[in-house]
């Protein structure tokens, strides 16, 4: 079975800083997807950004952006000129390839503070 | 209405209650989730349902009762819950393989 493991349950940023939050995850499978999620104090769930494990240029959005290294199983999310809205909670996901409706696996997430 | 919406937004219910949750996508997505996010817990999914068809069941108790009639609408049926079910419920949607999945706000209940 997959999981998804974040190894840092709080982390913390000084606005406009840069600062990475990891996520690692098991699998046997070849084709898959991963995915950052951010949850707000709102609990709102919007997604950041998405990875095709087939391709290996690394996905960005503007000022995120992830760090995919297939071999290791790693898929860190960078905040670049952290802002003060870009507290929350961030979620890494995995969703198999295979099959006609994998459902998304989640880490049990990172808490995001920014500091003004 | 775009994206993914739910109502209610917040819910309060005693044990011996019947209420029922929705939520509605209007991205024009085949899949359809139930969650339950808890404090201090990863999120648990509960129920899928792809082109109509209930595909995965998560152990979830009875007194959860699922409902999709059509591609857009999706229900969660309630009914002698527990204080334990107290949580954030929320409903996604997703089109194919590999689809990000798309949340709503989710429904805040608390059971008495």
């Amino acid at each position: 079975a997959q999981t998804v493991t974040q190894s840092q349950p709080e982390m913390s940023v000084q606005e406009a800083e840069t600062v990475t939050l990891s996520c690692t995850y098991d699998t046997s499978e070849s084709d898959y997807y991963l995915f950052w999620y951010k949850q707000p104090p709102s609990r709102q769930m919007i997604l950041v950004i998405r990875q095709e494990a087939y391709k290996q240029q690394n996905a960005t959005e503007n000022r995120f952006s992830v760090n995919f290294q297939k071999a290791a199983k790693s898929f860190s999310l960078k905040i670049s000129d952290s802002q003060l809205g870009d507290a929350a909670m961030y979620f890494c996901a995995y969703r198999s390839g295979a099959g006609s409706q994998g459902n998304l696996i989640f880490g049990k997430g990172t808490k995001l503070s920014v500091k003004p | 209405e775009t994206g993914v919406t739910q109502t209610p937004r917040h819910l309060v219910m005693g044990m011996t209650n019947k209420k029922s949750l929705k939520c509605e996508q209007h991205l024009g997505h085949n899949a359809m989730y139930w969650y339950k996010q808890s404090a201090k817990k990863p999120l648990e999914l509960m129920f899928v349902y792809s082109l109509e068809e209930r595909v995965e069941n998560n152990s979830v108790p009875s007194r959860f009762s699922p409902e999709c009639p059509n591609s857009s609408h999706l229900f969660l049926h309630l009914h002698t819950l527990q204080p334990e079910d107290s949580a954030l419920y929320l409903c996604a949607s997703s089109q194919g393989t590999g689809g990000a999945e798309y949340f709503g706000p989710g429904t805040r209940l608390l059971v008495l």
